[in-house]
């Protein structure tokens, strides 16, 4: 399967952890997106990274997020001190070139803060 | 701000009839639009795109038709089929250096389609 993988697919922390959410991109693909969609609503834009480098963090929270894409391996999204509100899916898609190209979607991480 | 908007939440159609989910946008910065399919659990599974440069795209049972001056595009799947049944998401870029491929998204709108 060459399609974007994401693990955990579920993950659940209490209030005060941290969350360690990994994406590794479709074979060929270094650009990364990560989307976040709470229920009932759609998908949100959070963060845009090549190998190495953040693009655009402009749809990131100030404080708690952070982001990577590290020379080798996965995509990371941390949470540190999550909050019941950061509970929703959250969805990484990757693409081969800048723009504009269909972006290809993972299945997502549903976190669930307790 | 919703730059993407799709009005109806919600569309119930039969076997074999068509479907037309509609989408607005606001953005006149936008010049790439794309319709996703999302099933629950599911990451959202990319169905078709159209460039600003055209005013509509066919791909077997999906068209999906621009109207600029109007900022709007509609998806039409004809004939409509039971697995067709899924939430669809509206999605537009914009051609900016920094952005890449960034998309931003409509609420979505759960199709029904009834046997």
């Amino acid at each position: 399967n060459a399609g974007v993988m994401q693990n955990p697919r579920h993950l659940v922390r209490r209030r005060g952890q941290e969350a360690r959410l990994r994406c590794s991109p479709m074979k060929g693909h270094s650009h990364v997106y990560w989307y976040r969609q709470l229920p009932e609503e759609g998908l949100k834009f959070m963060v845009y990274l090549q190998k190495e480098n953040i693009i655009d963090e402009s749809g990131m929270p100030k404080e708690r997020f952070s982001a990577e894409f590290p020379k080798e391996g996965p995509s990371i999204l941390r949470i540190q001190q999550v909050v019941r509100g950061d509970s929703a899916a959250y969805f990484c898609a990757s693409s081969a070139q800048g723009a504009p190209s269909p972006l290809h979607f993972g299945n997502g991480t549903r976190l669930t803060v307790t | 701000d919703q730059q993407v908007k799709q009005n109806s939440p919600s569309l119930s159609v039969q076997e074999g009839r068509i479907s037309i989910l509609n989408c607005d946008y606001t953005n006149s910065m936008f010049d790439y639009f794309l319709w996703y399919k999302k099933y629950p659990a599911e990451g959202p599974t990319f169905l078709i795109s159209i460039s600003s440069i055209k005013d509509k795209n066919e791909d077997g049972r999906f068209t999906v038709f621009l109207n600029k001056s109007a900022k709007h595009l509609s998806l039409h799947i004809v004939p409509s089929q039971p697995g067709d049944s899924a939430v669809y998401f509206c999605a537009a870029s914009a051609l900016i250096e920094t952005s890449g491929s960034r998309l931003t998204f409509g609420e979505g709108t759960q199709l029904t389609v009834n046997p």
